[in-house]
């Protein structure tokens, strides 16, 4: 596609389950970045990956947050035991290489009940 | 760890006033800085860009940005606003070396423009 794709575009959970949230780059970028931005927070780094493999997980709130990218292409950010706190949006953004220009998504709105 | 600060959370101008937003950075290396916009229901779209050489950037829709290194400043322009500019403007900054790439935002300045 002409932009990078997130999905769901919004999703509803109960305290405690776990989430997958998707994240398609553009075509032909190898760096694909999370971000969270939340009211209180605004937009915070979480993690990239370069390939498949992810050089920097600094961001990364705790170990209930995990992402994975295969084929150098589809990344997939879980939370597990999702918590109030998570209820947020997560962008993901994408880019021809590190230290290239990162463009971003639509996002995909996280609420917890 | 580096960080940004944006003077103005909220902005309201009037049709064809000058605009400036200020964003300030901590960092005594070498930084990539970068302001993006985003409008009401969109996502987060570039405005522009610094890298190197000249230190006055110029981005779509008639902003300007400025690097003033000794500053440690990079501050949004644009000489007589719109309607449609009304959005949320985000400064961020990135360390270019040590394996770290993501970008370090500001809070944002929600810019609202009265016609």
């Amino acid at each position: 596609g002409a932009g990078v794709s997130q999905s769901p575009s919004n999703k509803v959970t109960e305290k405690g389950k776990d989430v997958e949230l998707r994240c398609d780059p553009i075509s032909g970028h190898t760096a694909l970045y999370w971000y969270r931005q939340s009211l209180g927070q605004g937009l915070e780094f979480l993690i990239y990956f370069q390939g498949n493999s992810a050089p920097d997980k600094s961001g990364l709130p705790s170990d209930r947050f995990s992402a994975e990218r295969t084929g150098g292409s589809v990344s997939t950010l879980t939370i597990q035991r999702t918590q109030q706190e998570d209820s947020a949006v997560y962008l993901c953004a994408s880019s021809r290489g590190t230290g290239e220009t990162q463009y971003f998504g639509p996002g995909t709105r996280l609420l917890v009940l | 760890a580096q960080s940004v600060s944006q003077h103005n959370h909220h902005v309201i101008l009037s049709e064809a006033a000058s605009l400036e937003l200020g964003c300030n950075y901590s960092y005594g290396g070498t930084v990539n800085l970068f302001w993006y916009v985003q409008y009401p229901g969109q996502h987060l779209q570039l405005l522009l860009k610094y890298f190197s050489g000249d230190p006055l950037v110029k981005g779509i829709k008639g902003f300007e940005a400025e690097f003033i290194k000794s500053k440690f400043s990079f501050n949004l322009r644009k000489p007589s606003v719109q309607w449609s500019d009304t959005a949320e403007y985000f400064c961020a900054v990135r360390t270019s070396g040590g394996g770290a790439d993501g970008l370090t935002f500001g809070k944002g300045t929600h810019l609202i423009i009265q016609p």
